[in-house]
């Protein structure tokens, strides 16, 4: 049983491009949650969605970043127009309905030059 | 606001010796509390948890636990081994939350021979 999947596990952009963040969640589970962490600091819930459902995007900012979780295929954490302060490491977790434990991707570390 | 607080950054101990690491929280509507290990450049990785109904919960060489008077709780390995070293992250969940998790910044272990 495959785990949480993400790619690409590094990324590069430069300031005003996008970024494109996918994840996998493990077989048979329906919710995925994203997280972001910057240089010493703990992870930071950004959103949480099922599928075809934003549930809680409180964490995540108002502007330039955006969600999704289709239907069919991964889902996608898009960050539009990129600053330095983008630059971080971005988590997909993971867990099957109705259970508190989440399990975690490798992280996409995404630099913006 | 750091609702989730591990305040020792870095912790060294002798093989064989105990580990604790100890972990604080302010929000009173947590109910579900986690512990993950993480090697850098690496995901979080589960290693055990407890309900608020709980005060203790054992798995092999890793406890956890509870006091909830308190807001704190710890982790316990015995015996500690080199492959421990990383860094453990304490995190909360409250069940109004949508199952978000709130991690605190963690506390970097090294397990010398």
């Amino acid at each position: 049983n495959a785990g949480v999947m993400q790619n690409p596990r590094h990324l590069v952009r430069r300031r005003g491009q996008e970024a494109r963040l996918r994840c996998s969640p493990m077989k048979g589970h329906s919710h995925v949650y994203w997280y972001r962490q910057l240089p010493e600091e703990g992870l930071k819930f950004m959103v949480y969605l099922q599928k075809e459902n934003i549930i809680d995007e409180s964490g995540m900012p108002k502007e330039r970043f955006s969600a999704e979780f289709p239907k069919e295929g991964p889902s996608i954490l898009r960050i539009q127009q990129v600053v330095r302060g983008d630059s971080a490491a971005y988590f997909c977790a993971s867990s099957p309905e109705l259970a508190k434990v989440q399990f975690f991707g490798p992280g996409t570390r995404l630099t913006v030059l | 606001d750091q609702q989730v607080k591990q305040n020792s950054p870095s912790l060294s101990v002798q093989e064989g010796r105990i580990s604790i690491l100890n972990c604080d929280y302010t929000n009173s509507m947590f109910d579900y509390f986690l512990w993950y290990k993480k090697y850098p450049a690496e995901g979080p990785t589960f290693l055990i948890s407890i309900s608020s109904i709980k005060d203790k919960n054992e798995d092999g060489r890793f406890t956890v636990f509870l006091n909830k008077s308190a807001k704190h709780l710890s982790l316990h390995i015995v015996p500690s081994q080199p492959g421990d070293s990383a860094v453990y992250f304490c995190a909360a969940s409250a069940d109004n939350s949508g199952y978000a998790l709130n991690f605190g910044k963690g506390t970097s272990l090294l397990v010398t021979p």
